[in-house]
């Protein structure tokens, strides 16, 4: 069974500076994929980026990157230069991507962490 | 780009009644996932569908059912509806058949109040 725990139930950051959100995460699966999404409180699940188990980088897409330490099983989101508009609930989320798994594409999500951006 | 579009966004209901909330993958897509997030709770996933099929299933009621059609578009039915199944429901759709695809893609979600 996969599990994704996310510690940090609220966070807070000014304006401009950088803030890292964590996820760990616990799976027997060799083989998955870890991925961030943003939630705002209009409820749609925005993608933000997906680290892959056997990538070799950390992956990036904008002020976004993944801190992805697979012998400490965490996943951490660095959002660099914060925005008001990153003010939202962030949710850690880990799917099984073993070959021929029915499960295969199922995302278990972590708790979620209240992200507040202050002026 | 095409996204993960739901209808309704908003649907109200009475007890006992039952609810249906659609839910249109991105093109090419062929797996289609439905969740279900309850106020201040993380996504629960309910049920999947790859390839018009059944896929997996969570522990869910019998009073929840779903299918997908023959194009890729899927249909959440939810029997007898009780207070507790107010909720978020959100669908997401992905492309199973590539293994190096790193999509998963949700749609705006369909708020359910059962009153």
């Amino acid at each position: 069974a996969q599990k994704i725990t996310q510690t940090q139930p609220g966070m807070f950051v000014q304006e401009k500076e950088a803030v890292t959100l964590d996820c760990t995460y616990d799976t027997s699966d060799p083989s998955y994929g870890l991925f961030w999404y943003k939630q705002p409180s209009s409820g749609e699940m925005i993608f933000l980026i997906y680290q892959g188990s056997y990538d070799q980088q950390n992956a990036t897409e904008g002020r976004y990157s993944l801190n992805f330490q697979k012998a400490r099983k965490s996943a951490n989101l660095v959002i660099s230069a914060s925005q008001l508009g990153d003010s939202a609930m962030y949710f850690c989320a880990m799917r099984d991507e073993g070959a021929g798994g029915t499960s295969y594409g199922k995302l278990t999500f972590g708790q979620g962490t209240i992200l507040t951006v202050h002026p | 780009a095409a996204g993960v579009i739901q209808s309704p966004r908003h649907l109200i209901k009475e007890k006992r009644e039952t609810a249906t909330l659609k839910c249109y993958p991105i093109p090419r897509h062929d797996t289609v996932y439905w969740y279900q997030q309850g106020p201040g709770q993380d996504p629960q996933f309910l049920i999947s569908f790859y390839e018009k099929m059944q896929s997996d299933k969570g522990s869910i009621p019998d009073r929840f059912s779903a299918r997908q059609f023959p194009n890729y578009s899927s249909e959440l039915n939810v029997n007898a509806l009780l207070l507790g199944d107010s909720a978020l429901y959100l669908c997401a759709s992905s492309l199973v058949s590539d293994y190096m695809n790193t999509e998963a893609f949700f749609g705006q979600g369909t708020r359910l109040t059962v009153v």
